[in-house]
């Protein structure tokens, strides 16, 4: 069953060092997205892209972060300046035409 | 500001028995409505999605929607250990595009 991948697993960098965490989605989905959890928390919103192009962010996507479909399988967060509060499990997401998002295992930064 | 409230837990149910589990969302124009488990360091898994007033029926799972009480809920039939996880919520506004609100989700555990 195809599904959603993420590397690293696991990110460890120091605060004001950039990031950038990848993905692959699913092949033949057109909707990718970025999600985060901090330890404990609910699972965030960051940025929806579609047609190569952000269709939704929230407040949390601001100036530091952008993401990049840079060839036509992977999909790209990229964190300029971490701070330690960027310190969380980021999930990709994919979805087709029917709207069910399906995530992928996740890549958890830790900023020290 | 959209919301989605659940219960957090610990839920504790009898192996075999049924498992409720509650969500609240804040926002009338929410038109689709997702369960996801997620067990601990793991990824969240869309186990059940539904978007019109009723019941979803999928093996042991059914989830329920009314829209205008702002109401959705799962039922897990035979509950099983391997149940045993968190359960989250989670609501957009039925685009593509949408991200998703996440409740904090429920601690199920199903006591052998």
């Amino acid at each position: 069953e195809p599904e959603v991948t993420q590397t690293p697993s696991h990110q460890v960098t120091q605060m004001g060092q950039e990031v950038i965490l990848r993905c692959v989605p699913i092949s033949n989905h057109l909707y990718f997205y970025w999600y985060r959890q901090i330890l404990g928390q609910k699972v965030e919103f960051l940025v929806s892209f579609y047609n190569n192009e952000i269709s939704e962010k929230s407040e949390i996507f601001d100036d530091q972060f952008s993401v990049e479909r840079p060839d036509g399988s992977n999909f790209t967060l990229k964190i300029r300046s971490t701070k330690l509060e960027d310190s969380a499990m980021y999930f990709c997401a994919s979805s087709a035409l029917t709207y069910e998002q399906y995530f992928g295992p996740g890549t958890r930064l830790t900023v020290t | 500001q959209k919301e989605v409230e659940q219960n957090s837990g610990p839920l504790s149910v009898p192996e075999g028995a049924i498992a409720s589990l509650n969500c609240t969302y804040s926002d009338r124009g929410s038109q689709s409505f997702f369960w996801y488990r997620q067990y601990s360091g793991k990824s969240p898994e869309l186990i059940m999605f539904i978007y019109s007033n009723g019941d979803k029926e999928d093996g042991r799972f059914t989830a329920q929607l009314n829209k205008a009480s702002q109401y959705v809920s799962l039922l897990i039939r035979d509950s099983q250990p391997s149940d045993s996880a968190t359960y989250l919520c989670a609501v957009n506004s039925g685009g593509g595009a949408d991200g998703l609100t996440f409740g904090k989700g429920t601690h199920l555990i199903i006591q052998p």
